[in-house]
């Protein structure tokens, strides 16, 4: 069956740390991976999206990778502060003329 | 200000109404969503409309309703065959699938049902 995994549920980090997020998929072959952040009670806000040819991408002190041999993206915060604390979902375009698919999310919190 | 709205922010109903939430987009998106979140469960789809008039049922359509007869406008009527409606729903736009990288979708503020 396909699915898509976020590694934890929770990951906690001291600020200043790097922050290591990870989405793995099964039975999906996607042309584009996304991430996404969510506030609590709010709707997920879109970070960056990376294609199946890009195998690292950067935006401020985000960056995400796609690996499509391993079937996985990562996604990393450095210098992280407690502003970060959100859940972060992944979010990818099966083949075809199907909708995005998420992630459950991962959700990090920053710790002063 | 562009964007996605949604109303209310919180709704009660009583078991066994039908209800309706509202999602406008002034975007000009062709594409709109609905979707679920429960505790985790992650985002689950609903229903999603790519052009006027025409809509799909995501992965739990089930006791939902959904029409499309503008292209800024997407409500979701959640009905009474809905086991389990209490939940935080979100909607979505974005441009229609297919057009280079422009496909992130923006989400409005969400609503909240709750049912007694």
């Amino acid at each position: 069956s396909q699915k898509i995994e976020q590694n934890s549920e929770a990951l906690n980090i001291q600020e200043g740390k790097t922050a290591t997020l990870t989405c793995n998929y099964t039975n999906y072959s996607p042309a584009y991976l996304q991430w996404y952040r969510q506030d609590p009670g709010r709707g997920p806000v879109f970070l960056l999206l990376i294609r199946e040819n890009e195998k690292e991408k950067r935006k401020e002190r985000l960056k995400v990778t796609f690996d499509t041999t391993l079937k996985q993206s990562l996604f990393h915060i450095t210098a992280s502060q407690p502003a970060d604390s959100a859940t972060y979902l992944c979010a990818l375009f099966p083949q075809g003329n199907t909708p995005l698919v998420f992630g459950k999310g991962t959700r990090l919190s920053v710790i002063a | 200000d562009g964007g996605i709205t949604q109303s209310p922010k919180y709704l009660f109903r009583k078991e066994g109404q039908n209800v309706t939430l509202s999602c406008e987009q002034n975007l000009n998106h062709d594409a709109m969503y609905w979707y679920r979140q429960d505790p985790g469960q992650g985002l689950r789809l609903i229903y999603y409309s790519q052009i006027v008039n025409d809509f799909q049922k995501g992965d739990i359509a089930e006791g939902y309703s959904v029409s499309r007869e503008k292209k800024e406008s997407f409500p979701l009527t959640v009905t009474s065959a809905q086991k389990n409606p209490t939940a935080f729903y979100l909607c979505a736009s974005s441009i229609a699938r297919g057009l280079s990288s422009y496909n992130e979708q923006f989400f409005g503020p969400g609503t909240r049902l709750t049912v007694l």
